[in-house]
């Protein structure tokens, strides 16, 4: 099976930098998912890693670190808007390549 | 294309009866995913097509969970004789294959 752990919740200033940390822990793994969910809406992806390294889109950041079962998103610039849960998920090469989630994390931005 | 879309977005229901959701996928998706969600938990996987075989089931998906696809392009869930810890919210998702995947906005189920 997979174990995925993320923080419940964290807080951060507009215009700040918040760094969200997943560590996870699976047999054959097979790449790595960020993604974004505001409260009643559906999940939005973000980010893919499957090579160890930073991948930087705009704001958004993730890294991936497969020795240490080890990812984090980073958001620079923070925007009042970015105020959600942040999910991480892990994909198996075991079955169907199905990811699997965490609980999320969720991020409230203060002014 | 629209996405993935979800039908109902909301359904309130009694202990005891029935109920059905759907799912339109991306029409270029062979790939079809149901997760289920409750509040402060990350999706739950149930189970997953590829085209109109059902390839995986979780063990969440107990005996009165069914979901099938019957042509390869929409998708139903349903679930009989619902019970009050199945009120969550049940995601569908789609992909082209074993990336990509898009989710669509959900059916927030409640059981009453």
């Amino acid at each position: 099976g997979q174990n995925i752990d993320q923080p419940t919740e964290m807080t951060a200033t507009e215009g700040a930098i918040v760094q969200i940390n997943c560590t996870y822990q699976t047999s054959g793994f097979n790449g790595l998912f960020w993604y974004q969910q505001h409260a009643g809406e559906a999940p939005t992806f973000l980010s893919y890693n499957v090579l160890d390294g930073l991948e930087e889109k705009g704001r958004f950041s993730s890294f991936l670190s497969r020795s240490k079962g080890y990812s984090y998103l980073l958001l620079k610039e923070l925007q009042m808007k970015d105020s959600a849960s942040y999910l991480c998920a892990v994909r198996s090469s075991g079955g169907s390549y199905i990811p699997t989630f965490g609980r999320g994390t969720s991020l409230i931005v203060h002014p | 294309d629209t996405g993935v879309s979800q039908n109902p977005r909301h359904k309130i229901t009694k202990r005891g009866q029935n109920v059905t959701f759907r799912c339109d996928p991306i029409s270029e998706h062979n790939r079809l995913y149901w997760y289920r969600q409750t509040l402060g938990q990350g999706p739950e996987f149930l189970t997953y097509f590829q085209n109109e075989a059902q390839l995986e089931k979780s063990r969440l998906l107990s005996d009165r969970f069914s979901a099938e696809r019957p042509k390869g392009s929409f998708s139903t869930l349903e679930i009989q004789r619902t019970e009050q810890g199945d009120s969550a919210m049940y995601l569908c998702a789609s992909s082209p294959g074993q990336a990509g995947y898009t989710f669509g906005s959900g059916t927030r189920l409640t059981v009453v």
